[in-house]
Parts: structure tokens; sequence; C-alpha cells
């Protein structure tokens, strides 16, 4: 089963607004990651947080965590029309197995 | 610029045929990941190899999916006999065991079982 769930499923929003997206997960984590993917392309890692973080910048991405609520939330400031894809969040769990459990996504359209 | 890649592209092939998916992880990457992304199930881990040896295929129907990493540069996934229920976009990713775990993905192979 999936770990982490995205919310909302869909956000439709204009360019030049910030558009938010939240994850929830279930375990304790080693660090939670999100990815972009385009449509019909693999995914791509954006950015990063470790679990002992609670905030982190990059660019005009900014990515909160709170372990004690299980979430995470993904802020794109100043959307542009090229920020349209899906968007995943992935949690590395402490099993040693070195994988990530990838979440159901947010679909996002920056209309212009 | 290093990257993932995969072969086919895409594939259209019909029930009961044999498909073959390639993989070439980034150099120097010592973990493989086979994925599998429908819009019903999302995207489904099939099979995680570390430094070439199956750590987990749990996700993998194994009546007719096989996993292997014939070399370092190599990674295939194997469907035999294919179904229509197979039909999919099947990513591999590449990365490293040590450090924090970011997942390089390769473009997929857009599967059609017909």
């Amino acid at each position: 089963s999936q770990q982490g769930e995205e919310d909302p499923q869909a956000l439709s929003i204009q360019e030049g607004e910030n558009a938010t997206m939240n994850c929830s997960y279930k375990t304790s984590i080693n660090n939670l990651q999100w990815y972009r993917q385009n449509s019909g392309r693999g995914l791509v890692h954006l950015i990063l947080i470790r679990s002992n973080e609670r905030e982190k910048h990059s660019g005009r991405l900014r990515v909160t965590l709170d372990t004690s609520k299980k979430s995470s939330s993904l802020l794109i400031t100043a959307s542009r029309a090229a920020d349209t894809a899906s968007y995943f969040c992935a949690t590395d769990v402490p099993t040693g197995f070195q994988k990530l459990v990838f979440g159901t996504g947010t679909r996002l359209l920056v209309s212009p | 610029d290093a990257r993932v890649t995969q072969t086919p592209r895409h594939k259209v092939t019909e029930m009961g045929q044999e498909v073959t998916m390639r993989c070439q992880p980034i150099l120097g990457h010592n973990t493989v990941f086979w994925y599998r992304q429908t819009m019903m199930q999302g995207l489904e881990l099939l099979a995680y190899f570390r430094n070439r040896a199956p750590l987990d295929d749990s996700g993998m129907p194994k009546d007719r999916f096989s996993a292997e990493m014939p070399d370092a540069t190599l990674a295939t996934l194997k469907i035999q006999p294919s179904e229509p229920r197979d039909s999919a976009v099947y990513f591999c990713a590449s990365g490293l065991a040590q450090g924090l775990h970011e997942q390089y993905f390769g473009p997929g192979t857009r599967l059609t079982v017909t």
C-alpha cells in the first residue's frame, strides 16, 4: 500500500499565483522527497527534506515537514505555465532497503 | 549529462507474447528500481536491486514477470506471457545505496498489450 497521500488530487491556478500541495504519510521516515512528472515523462527529483529539518527552500520551492503530524507541504511561488505537471511526495522509510514509497500525486494545472 | 536510459520507449504487442524492457542506469549508481505506473494504481514498485542483487521483488507478479541485472550497466524486466492488464508505463530508476537515496528516473517504456 502507498505510504503517502497527496492533497488535493488536482489543483488549477492562474500564472503568478502560489500553489500548495500537501502530503501525509504513515510511518517514521529518514527523509521526504518531492518529485515532478511532466506528461509522458519520468519523475524528476525536486527537493529533499530530512526528518530533522522543518523547512527547506530551493528557488521558488518551499517545503515544510511536520513529523509530529506526519505531513509535508510543497509550495510553489509565482507559478508559471511550465510548472504544469504532477507532483509526488516520496518517503525514505528506515527499513534498511533504501527504497522510496511514493504517494498518489497532485496534478497541477497552471493557466496563462 | 548522466541519465537513465530505457528501451524501447514504446511497445505494442499481442497478448501471450514475451516483452523485454531494458534499462541502463547512471554509471556508478548501485541501486536500480523498476516501477509500473497506471492511472488506477499509480506508481508501484516492482523490483529493487542493490549491487546487482535482487533485494525486493515482492511487488512483482512472479508467475509472468522476471527482473535481472546481467551486469552493472544493464537491467532487464521481462513479461512472459504478456496480458492486456500489463498495459502501463514501466519506469526504471537508479540511485546510490549510500546517502540520501534520491532516485533518477528514465523516460519510461509505454507498453500496450492487445
